[in-house]
């Protein structure tokens, strides 16, 4: 199984500042990487996928990058909206997540 | 616009039988998509824990795969979840969601908690 590892646990940002978020792979998943976003009492939502492509609707301040074992996602200037619980998921090898970055307002 | 929505009971009693549903509208759950299921613990992370294609074929997480089936109910456009022998570490939001070429979910239903206890 590849264990993903998210760094840090929880990221206390200011509104309009960047925040960088870091997954670790225990083994490579080539860019077959994507993050989600989760609010509480919601469902995930789908951010990136193939470690560095938006999906549909994700604003452009969101950037993903890496490939291999390791992996960003980059939030350029933090929204009130954008304070949540951030997931990466591989689909290299069947599908697993980290165990999340929460992204708490300063 | 897909749009999923699961259904099942709330309460599962331990060693039974947790069954879900998950209905899709606004689209054919023929599409070329698979369909899965993903949990999340109270306070928890995500677990993927299965998925199905419209042709039943099926692929589980090998840590549950003796205890779960998936299976696709074309007549009604939903799929299904099947969970047995259930024990509290089984508590959880079920999500069903989209599975886009048996890589990431591009769209989630809004959740089911499912607890387990007597």
């Amino acid at each position: 199984e590849i264990v993903l590892t998210q760094s840090p646990a929880t990221l206390s940002v200011s509104p309009g500042e960047g925040a960088t978020l870091s997954c670790r792979a225990s083994q490579s998943v080539s860019s077959n990487l994507a993050w989600y976003q989760q609010k509480p009492g919601q469902a995930p939502r789908l951010l990136m996928y193939g470690a560095a492509t938006r999906a549909p609707g994700t604003p452009a301040r969101f950037s993903g990058s890496g490939s291999g074992t390791e992996f960003t996602l980059t939030i350029s200037s933090l929204q009130s909206e954008d304070f949540a619980v951030y997931y990466c998921q591989q689909y290299d090898n069947w599908r697993t997540f980290g165990q999340g970055t929460k992204v708490e307002i300063k | 616009q897909v749009q999923l929505q699961e259904s099942g009971p709330g309460l599962v009693k331990p060693s039974g039988t947790l069954s879900l549903t998950c209905a899709v509208s606004g689209g054919s759950i023929f599409s070329n998509n698979w369909w899965t299921w993903v949990r999340q613990p109270p306070g928890k992370g995500l677990e993927w824990i299965g998925e199905i294609y419209n042709s039943g074929s099926t692929n589980y997480i090998p840590s549950l795969k003796s205890r779960v089936t998936i299976s696709i109910d074309k007549s009604k456009n939903q799929f299904s979840l099947k969970l047995s022998s259930v024990t509290a570490a089984d508590t959880a939001v079920y999500y069903c969601a989209r599975d886009v070429d048996q890589h990431y979910f591009d769209c989630w239903g809004q959740g089911t908690l499912v607890i387990v206890s007597s």
